[in-house]
């Protein structure tokens, strides 16, 4: 595709299930990140793929979250267990090298836990 | 980590004046430096972005300046529409593995 896909676009979750949520970036990206944003709110870094570098997973929010990418492919955010307060807007941004270049993001994957 | 304040957290403009918005960053060997504008309800995206070996850019009614003695940089918009109204993020690129770190938004409305 020409953008960076993401899916679901909206899930709703009882409270206590694991959810599992997909980015394709775009094609030859080495860079990956993934955010989530809650309502009205701003961007909060969650983790960061760049290339074969281990993963900068300081802004995983508890040990719940988890994030793996496949080489320089899809990447998939697993929450186990959610709660009520990980209802956000969960957003992937890719970029071609994170060197100094525009970062494309999805559209979201809207998460609701109730 | 890079730290990247951001300022204000909300701006309401008359429609035709200008608007300012303001970074700073405490990395100094920041160099790339992106602005996302987002729109209800919809994915950032980028606007315009500037390079540390350049003090300013402009796109139209949009126009970035970079100061990298005071480590900071800033987003003016001139003659403000209402399709202005948005969030705006401010971002900068960092360490050896280039992460981006964003501001915390800036809510901009243009009143008619």
């Amino acid at each position: 595709g020409a953008g960076v896909s993401q899916s679901p676009s909206n899930k709703v979750t009882e409270k206590g299930k694991d959810v599992e949520l997909r980015c394709d970036p775009i094609s030859g990206h080495t860079a990956l990140y993934w955010y989530r944003q809650r309502l009205g709110q701003g961007l909060e870094f969650l983790i960061y793929f760049q290339g074969n570098s281990a993963p900068d997973k300081s802004g995983l929010p508890s040990d719940r979250f988890s994030a793996e990418r496949t080489g320089e492919s899809v990447s998939t955010l697993t929450i186990q267990r959610t709660q009520q307060e990980d209802s956000a807007v969960y957003l992937c941004a890719s970029s071609w090298t994170g060197k100094g270049t525009e970062a494309f993001f999805g559209q979201g994957t809207r998460l609701t836990v109730v | 980590g890079e730290n990247v304040e951001q300022h204000p957290s909300t701006l309401s403009v008359q429609e035709g004046d200008s608007a300012v918005i303001k970074c700073t960053y405490s990395d100094s060997a920041s160099n790339y430096f992106p602005w996302y504008k987002q729109e209800l309800g919809k994915r950032p995206q980028l606007i315009i972005d500037i390079r540390s070996n350049v003090g300013e850019k402009k796109d139209q009614r949009i126009a970035v300046t970079l100061n990298k003695t005071a480590k900071h940089f800033s987003l003016h918009i001139t003659e403000t529409q209402p399709e202005d109204s948005a969030v705006y993020f401010c971002a900068a690129s960092i360490g050896n593995d280039y992460k981006l770190s964003f501001g915390a938004g800036t809510t901009v409305t243009v009143r008619a």
